[in-house]
């Protein structure tokens, strides 16, 4: 079951521009996980925030948390074209450290 | 160099054929998963181990099979059952307690 669903699905800016992606959930979360995808690669870990915190940041990278809207969002700031990436949110509700991943934005950043 | 190393980077499947991809881990991980990703889609849980010698469903077990006998190993069978098992796989491991999955490359595979 997908407990994420991001938003916008597909995302084209130029560089040097900010990139904004939103993630909402359906149930109680423990914390929420943003990954990065290239094409044909594996996932690479960004950022990790917790239930109890709001906003985290991490280089060019905020990621803000709104338990009562079961909602988060992603900011890449400057972006430049090796941003250029598929971006997951991923829920972890506790159990199992299983996550629940969101259908992803893709992020096109053009020179 | 510590990593999740997946095998075969490409793998075809003919009808009625059992498939094995192979998922290894240096990272001392206690806990390992495989997801299974369609096209423009997430990723779909399809097992997972927390612990050597037990292993759990996720979302989408039904046509695979795993084995965790060793710590850093944690092989996925597709079946001849799964009858649509065309899909890019992706094996995960982290430490348990909410924290971060570190992932392997993915196996793609295709039926021939």
């Amino acid at each position: 079951s997908q407990q994420g669903e991001e938003d916008p699905q597909a995302l084209s800016i130029q560089e040097g521009e900010n990139a904004t992606m939103n993630c909402s959930y359906k149930t109680s979360i423990n914390n929420l996980q943003w990954y990065r995808q290239n094409s044909g690669r594996g996932l690479v870990h960004l950022i990790l925030i917790r239930s109890n915190e709001r906003e985290k940041h991490s280089g060019r990278l905020r990621v803000t948390l709104d338990t009562s809207k079961k909602s988060s969002s992603l900011l890449i700031t400057a972006s430049r074209a090796a941003d250029t990436a598929s971006y997951f949110c991923a829920t972890d509700t506790g159990t199992a450290s299983k996550l629940t991943f969101g259908t992803g934005t893709r992020l096109q950043v053009t020179l | 160099d510590g990593g999740i190393t997946q095998s075969p980077k490409y793998l075809f499947r003919k009808e009625g054929q059992n498939v094995t991809l192979s998922c290894e881990q240096n990272l001392n991980h206690d806990a390992m998963y495989w997801y299974r990703q369609d096209p423009g889609q997430g990723l779909r849980l399809i097992y997972y181990s927390q612990i050597v010698n037990d292993f759990q469903k996720g979302d989408i077990a039904e046509g695979y099979s795993v084995s965790r006998e060793k710590k850093e190993s944690f092989p996925l069978t597709v079946t001849s059952a799964q009858k649509n098992p065309t899909a890019f796989y992706l094996c995960a491991a982290g430490f348990t307690g909410s924290q971060p999955q570190h992932f392997g490359d993915g196996t793609r595979l295709s039926i021939l």
